[in-house]
């Protein structure tokens, strides 16, 4: 298995508080990205990183943050929660981007009440 | 609509036969990718398959990719317990503006009973 670590795995928070997720990798692989998987919706693309210090949006962006200022870590931002925030976030990561295939972490269920 | 959209959406079999699935998008693409997902888990990678592509095995799993049609279909073949999982296409396009976009579908889930 890939090796991929988010943290924290579960977490309930209440609205308007600021939560960070974590993504660690150990491959060293240049591409990470941050999803958001809901029923109904599929997998999102929230953002993701091309790089140290290299990130961009993905397609539901709004409401989040991310850092990369390591090659093995990449952080996920919500700076004040909100219910519609509630979900399963998965972080993945790839060796040549796209154009391959992706290795996903556990997820993180996180609660916004 | 999802780029990519799976079909069904959920389907039960016994173990020891085959379970098809298919995908349908809506515009060109570079590649797509078949993911499975255990519940509670993350997404495990299965097989890609490349536009100029039209069948790819591994194992126990074929994929064909039809792009006059927009369409491919996976098919695991003498199903067993532990294929039970929700699995899930995902369309690569490019974009107009540069880069690639991997779009996935909302997962048909598969139960394999004994």
């Amino acid at each position: 298995d890939a090796g991929i670590t988010q943290s924290p795995r579960h977490k309930v928070t209440e609205t308007g508080t600021p939560v960070t997720l974590r993504c660690h990798q150990t491959e060293n692989h240049r591409y990470m990205y941050w999803y958001r998987q809901d029923p109904g919706h599929g997998l999102r693309l929230i953002h993701y990183s091309y790089g140290v210090k290299d990130t961009d949006k993905g397609e539901v962006s709004d409401g989040y943050s991310v850092s990369r200022s390591k090659t093995e870590d990449f952080l996920l931002t919500l700076e004040s929660a909100t219910s519609s925030q509630t979900s399963v976030y998965f972080c993945a990561i790839s060796e040549i981007g796209y154009t391959g295939e992706l290795f996903f972490g556990e997820g993180s269920r996180l609660t916004v009440l | 609509s999802q780029q990519g959209e799976e079909d069904p959406q959920a389907l039960s079999i016994q173990e020891g036969e085959n379970a098809t699935m298919n995908c349908s998008y809506k515009t060109s693409i570079n590649n797509l990718q078949w993911y499975r997902q255990n519940s509670g888990r993350g997404l495990v990678h299965l097989i890609l398959i490349r536009s100029n592509e039209r069948e790819k095995h591994s194992g126990r799993l074929r994929v064909t990719l039809d792009t006059s049609k927009k369409s491919s279909s996976l098919l695991i073949t003498a199903s067993r317990a532990a294929d039970t999982a929700s699995y899930f296409c995902a369309t690569l396009r490019g974009l107009t503006g540069g880069g690639n976009k991997l779009t996935f579908g909302t997962g048909t889930q598969l139960k394999v009973e004994l």
